[in-house]
């Protein structure tokens, strides 16, 4: 079955870039997306990714697929406290288009 | 965005109860909603996934009976878990997946936090 793996934590300083990494082993994913989740809350769509695609940039938002490695990372520009949240990775796979999720990155920023 | 609710946010019951849990998609028709489950400082699992209309298809090792979901319109998908005991409680969230050309865009509800005593 699909399988998708991601670090488990990161820290960075207010106004560094962050870098969050994910690999995937379904070599037929679809779509790959990033959700992002405050304590107690939901999970809150950031950006997608085709996998036709190699990049797609988004305010301060950079997602970059390679797909012949099946690795998709998320990078965070300018990084700012509100950012802080656990950041998840899930792809799809054809027309059932359930998620499959990674476990989540904690973000932790640092004034 | 489109906006996904849901009804309760928090909700306490006893082991031996059962519990209704709302998912309303607001201002879009989700033909599909799905049904995740979240455990403490984990992921999120797919418990099943419900089309208008129709029965759900629920997950390997997910109790049909024991979790039970309708999706009686476009916009609205309930779970109930019947006979609820402590190792049911967790963090409940659904989602909508949006439709036409934007199907592949899937929007979570905020969750719902059962806690079975």
């Amino acid at each position: 079955g699909e399988d998708v793996e991601q670090s488990l934590f990161l820290s960075v300083r207010e106004g560094d870039s962050s870098v969050i990494n994910c690999t995937y082993t379904d070599s037929s994913s679809t779509y790959l997306y990033w959700y992002k989740q405050e304590p107690g809350a939901g999970l809150q769509l950031l950006t997608y990714i085709f996998s036709n695609m190699d990049m797609k940039q988004d305010q301060r938002l950079t997602v970059l697929l390679n797909k012949k490695d099946k690795h998709l990372s998320l990078r965070i520009a300018d990084t700012q406290t509100g950012d802080s949240a656990i950041y998840f990775c899930a792809e799809s796979t054809g027309g059932r288009r359930a998620l499959t999720f990674g476990s989540g990155t904690r973000l932790q920023v640092q004034p | 965005g489109a906006v996904v609710s849901q009804h309760p946010s928090w909700v306490i019951c006893k082991s031996g109860t059962s519990v209704k849990i709302e998912c309303r998609s607001l201002d879009f028709q989700a033909t599909t909603m799905f049904w995740y489950r979240q455990f403490p400082k984990q992921s999120l699992m797919l418990m099943a996934t419900s089309n208008e209309g129709s029965k759900a298809t629920y997950e390997q090792g997910v109790e049909k009976d024991k979790f039970l979901i309708n999706h009686a319109s476009l916009t609205l998908s309930t779970l109930t878990v019947t006979s609820a005991h402590p190792e049911d409680s967790s963090f409940y969230i659904c989602s909508g997946r949006g439709a036409g050309d934007r199907n592949y865009e899937q929007y979570f509800g905020p969750g719902t936090r059962l806690t079975v005593t």
